[in-house]
């Protein structure tokens, strides 16, 4: 069955860097476009960035762009999330998710990872 | 503040129905065919249980159905159940700068 499996996460201070990766399984990845998806401590889900499935297109939310960069490596089925200068407001739990289809535009997840936690704080 | 507007909470009697409301804009709902609902149940991910404003993965209950009209989306449970308990969310393509937009979510309660 498919499997998401993220990994990475920590305490970090502000304006610091962390790398999170998400390993996959069961399903082949590469025709697969990948997003990250978070969720702050008692809030809601918030979408971070996506990738297509061959890499050349990314797409990032305001409150990340510019500071969080997400690749893939489809040689090793893998996504990650670079996040630099790291503040208090990007602590949450940071979900790897597929989306639904490989076929036409697709703005839905289908599988979901059980996430990493990051925490920002001094 | 969320992109997507939802109730903060709705609630039911087990074997009713409740609809939970998603309000958006022309940049989201309004424009698109691209609304998707999951359901979270506390400390797990969250569930697609539809996508695309009305069509249900496989193995997903048709006691869960959905519609949009205008700006806003609406997802029904019909018979509820214990288990239908937990957060949902409603998400969808946005033409903002940013690509995907959820909700803040909506706890629903089954007394």
């Amino acid at each position: 069955q498919v499997q998401l499996v993220e990994s990475g996460g920590g305490v970090v201070q502000p304006g610091k860097s962390l790398r999170l990766s998400c390993a996959t399984s069961g399903f082949r990845f590469a025709p697969y476009g990948m997003h990250w998806v978070r969720q702050a401590p008692g809030k809601g889900l918030e979408w971070v960035a996506g990738i297509s499935y061959d890499g050349t297109k990314t797409f990032y939310a305001d409150s990340v762009r510019g500071r969080l960069a997400i690749s893939r490596d489809n040689s090793r089925t893998s996504l990650s999330l670079q996040m630099n200068s790291l503040r208090v407001d990007d602590t949450a739990l940071y979900y790897c998710v597929r989306e639904g289809r490989i076929v036409g535009a697709t703005y839905f997840f289908d599988s979901w990872g059980q996430g990493t936690l990051v925490i920002v704080s001094s | 503040q969320s992109a997507l507007t939802q109730p903060a909470s709705v609630s039911g009697s087990p074997g009713q129905s409740i609809t939970i409301t998603c309000t958006g804009a022309p940049s989201d709902i309004g424009g698109f065919n691209y609304v998707s609902w999951y359901h979270q149940h506390p400390g797990r991910a969250p569930k697609l249980i539809i996508f695309d404003v009305y069509n249900r993965p496989s193995g997903i209950s048709n006691r869960f159905s959905a519609s949009k009209s205008g700006n806003t989306a609406s997802l029904t449970i019909s018979g509820l159940q214990a288990d239908d308990e937990g957060d949902y969310y409603c998400s969808s393509h946005t033409t903002t700068t940013t690509l995907v937009v959820f909700g803040g979510g909506t706890k629903v309660t089954v007394l």
